[in-house]
């Protein structure tokens, strides 16, 4: 079947201006992750969604940082006034559930501030 | 929260051979380790997870320790070969509780044919 699926692949944008990034889960996922990976770095938690409840939002880096998800399905995660330290590959992942289940990881979205 | 160290961050063998990356965590409560493979320009792929009633486990030429006292883990791939070149990460998590992960910093691993 169809695996996790992210849009834009790619997205440059100027300081300050707002960016919104779009995951589509594996179907059937309730749980939903997105990662900030810096170039040459290891991946850093920002936020989790499990089914309808409230969301995990203690990785978020600041409050420009946001992320919504409609039930068990797409998920957007936003950046406002976007700085240059932003510039990264954002990930998203999703599992069956919360629990010892493998995440699947969709292609990233690649954003570079100018 | 939980930190996870991961070491080295480059590993160069001889195709044949065998490689060992070594990862520690801080956390006791985590019982979930996968590793994930991430080859240039791709996604992160699981190739080995333990859980922590788990000492050991094996997968063909990849085999995963995991050491709950001392609180750190190990992957070990044996008769290394081009292919397995990339950049590996570690990480740590507490499965049921978010399962969010907490990854290594990466080694990235060259396989010299």
């Amino acid at each position: 079947g169809a695996g996790v699926s992210q849009s834009p692949s790619n997205k440059v944008t100027e300081k300050g201006k707002d960016v919104e990034l779009r995951c589509d889960p594996i179907s059937g996922h309730t749980a939903l992750y997105w990662y900030r990976q810096r170039l040459g770095q290891g991946l850093e938690f920002l936020i989790y969604f499990q089914g309808n409840s409230a969301p995990d939002k203690s990785g978020l880096p600041s409050d420009r940082f946001s992320a919504e998800r409609t039930g068990e399905s797409v998920s957007t995660l936003t950046i406002q006034r976007t700085q240059q330290e932003d510039s990264a590959v954002y990930l998203c992942a999703s599992s069956r559930t919360s629990a010892y289940n493998e995440q699947f990881f969709g292609p990233g979205t690649r954003l570079t501030v100018l | 929260g939980e930190n996870v160290e991961q070491h080295p961050s480059t590993l160069s063998v001889q195709e044949g051979d065998s490689a060992v990356i070594k990862c520690t965590y801080s956390d006791s409560a985590s019982n979930y380790f996968p590793w994930y493979k991430q080859e240039l320009g791709k996604r992160p792929q699981l190739i080995i997870d333990i859980r922590s009633n788990v000492g050991e486990k094996k997968d063909q030429r990849i085999a995963v320790t995991l050491n709950k006292t001392a609180k750190h883990f190990s992957l070990h791939i044996t008769e290394t070969q081009p292919e397995d070149s990339a950049v590996y990460f570690c990480a740590a998590s507490r499965a049921g509780a978010g399962n969010m992960l907490t990854f290594g910093g990466g080694t990235r691993l060259m396989v010299k044919p």
